[in-house]
């Protein structure tokens, strides 16, 4: 099974709407970090987490890590079809081991 | 500052053959990473070469090699091609030691296909 598992898989929403990307991991994190991937291309860094309760925000992107539930939230304010694409994240779960959820395809309508 | 180039950006390859990818990091950066990328395993960490040394391995068979070059430049070469060694290869390069703990900028990946 995965180390990090994403929720939903997939998303359509109606521009202008609201979502949230869930990452939840089987270990204990050592920082959490969220991609976005347009298909077939390389990875976009968005935010990177550190510490138990830390909030970031770029844009209407807005990222928020539980320590404690081992999980990761990525929410999207007034979504655009620019937002668009596949979302990653990503973990050092320790050993010097890096690994990617499964991530969770975003489709927006206009 | 130029992003992270790797090449070729396509590749066909036969089963049995071997092939080399092509990483160049970002001027100044000294890590750089390998990921493999298919729809069935999502994206899987190669190994990581940091001064033209690996110091971390992912879980892949011996077929997948890499090394750095002085300039930081990577190579990345996969013997004996199988099938499912289809995939989008990506590097990524950071500034710092390991990747994962620093911003990693990501290629556009070369996209290998083996038939």
């Amino acid at each position: 099974s995965q180390e990090l598992e994403q929720s939903p898989q997939s998303l359509i929403v109606q521009e202008g709407k609201n979502l949230t990307i869930n990452c939840t991991s089987s270990k204990t994190l050592y920082g959490l970090y969220w991609y976005k991937q347009k298909y077939g291309e390389g990875l976009i860094f968005l935010m990177m987490l550190q510490k138990g309760g830390e909030e970031k925000s770029h844009e209407k992107i807005t990222a928020k890590l539980d320590e404690k539930k081992q999980q990761s939230s990525l929410h999207i304010t007034a979504s655009q079809p620019s937002h668009a694409g596949i979302y990653l994240c990503g973990a050092d779960i320790g050993g010097q081991n890096f690994v990617f959820g499964p991530g969770t395809r975003l489709s927006v309508l206009p | 500052k130029a992003g992270v180039t790797q090449t070729p950006r396509y590749l066909i390859k036969t089963r049995g053959q071997q092939v080399t990818l092509s990483c160049s990091p970002i001027s100044g950066h000294r890590s750089v990473s390998w990921y493999q990328q298919t729809p069935g395993q999502g994206l899987q960490f190669l190994f990581e070469y940091f001064s033209e040394t690996q110091r971390n391995k992912g879980n892949f068979p011996g077929r997948f090699s890499g090394r750095q070059f002085s300039n930081s430049r990577s190579e990345m070469n996969v013997s004996t091609l199988e099938l499912g060694d289809s995939a989008l290869y990506l590097c990524a390069s950071s500034d710092q030691g390991q990747p994962m703990n620093t911003e990693a900028f990501f290629g556009q990946g070369t996209r290998l296909t083996v038939v």
